[in-house]
């Protein structure tokens, strides 16, 4: 949707680094989402990142956090063939708004040998 | 059982006819989502139960769409006098509570296609 900003499209090779980058309008979402989603499967929980946090890793997965600026970014190491996919940023609306999952339109990265 | 079923996995059907869409989650959990996905855009919210009764339908595009779970576990979203604008992915999710937290984890079937012609 309009409140969540993602660039459609990102080609690497294998073995690079892929940053995934999404910008979002409501300053008060407390949790920040990036799921997977794979063609003929449910979409993944990657990982997730409270409000209060600038970063966090997690294995080959890092997030950034810029409140401020309110951008979100995936950073995905060494960037496999089977890391090929849909992968959406999310934001959970406040509690007093609902509380919602609120999706990016997603990025679709391919990943070239 | 072991993740979030949803059937069919594939629906064409005729504008104007009625379309059900079945939604079976992990057994023990008490929210149940629905959310659209459309033709490249990410998915939309539908509506949110927990237990028996929807907490959240503000979703629900008309009133030609409807879901129940009359039993807290299984759901049924419904589509009436369907239009060709509904054909999209419709996912179904669950989660162990409804609890407002990162750590209440969704967790998504592959969803179902509905083709209105």
């Amino acid at each position: 949707g309009e409140d969540v900003e993602q660039s459609l499209f990102l080609s690497v090779r294998e073995g690079d680094s892929s940053v995934i980058n999404c910008t979002y309008t409501d300053s008060s979402s407390t949790y920040l989402y990036w799921y997977k989603q794979e063609p003929g499967a449910g979409l993944q929980l990657l990982t997730y990142i409270f409000s209060n946090m600038d970063m966090k890793q997690d294995q080959r997965l890092t997030v950034l956090l810029n409140k401020k600026d309110k951008h979100l970014s995936l950073r995905i190491a060494d960037t496999q063939t089977g890391d090929s996919a849909i992968y959406f940023c999310v934001l959970r609306r406040a509690r007093n708004q609902g509380g919602k999952l609120i999706f990016g339109q997603g990025t679709e990265l391919s990943v070239k040998p | 059982g072991a993740g979030v079923s949803q059937t069919p996995s594939n629906k064409v059907t005729e504008k104007g006819k009625y379309v059900e869409l079945r939604c079976d989650p992990i057994s023990g959990h008490t929210a149940l989502y629905w959310y659209r996905q459309s033709l490249g855009q990410g998915p939309e919210f539908l509506i949110y139960f927990q237990g028996t009764g929807a907490a959240d339908d503000s979703g629900l595009p008309n009133d030609r769409f409807f879901a129940v779970r009359p039993e807290g576990s299984v759901s049924t979203l419904k589509i009436q006098r369907t239009e060709r604008g509904d054909s999209a992915v419709y996912l179904c999710a669950s989660s162990l509570t409804g609890e407002y937290s990162g750590a209440n984890v969704l967790t998504f079937g592959a969803g179902s296609r509905l083709t209105v012609l």
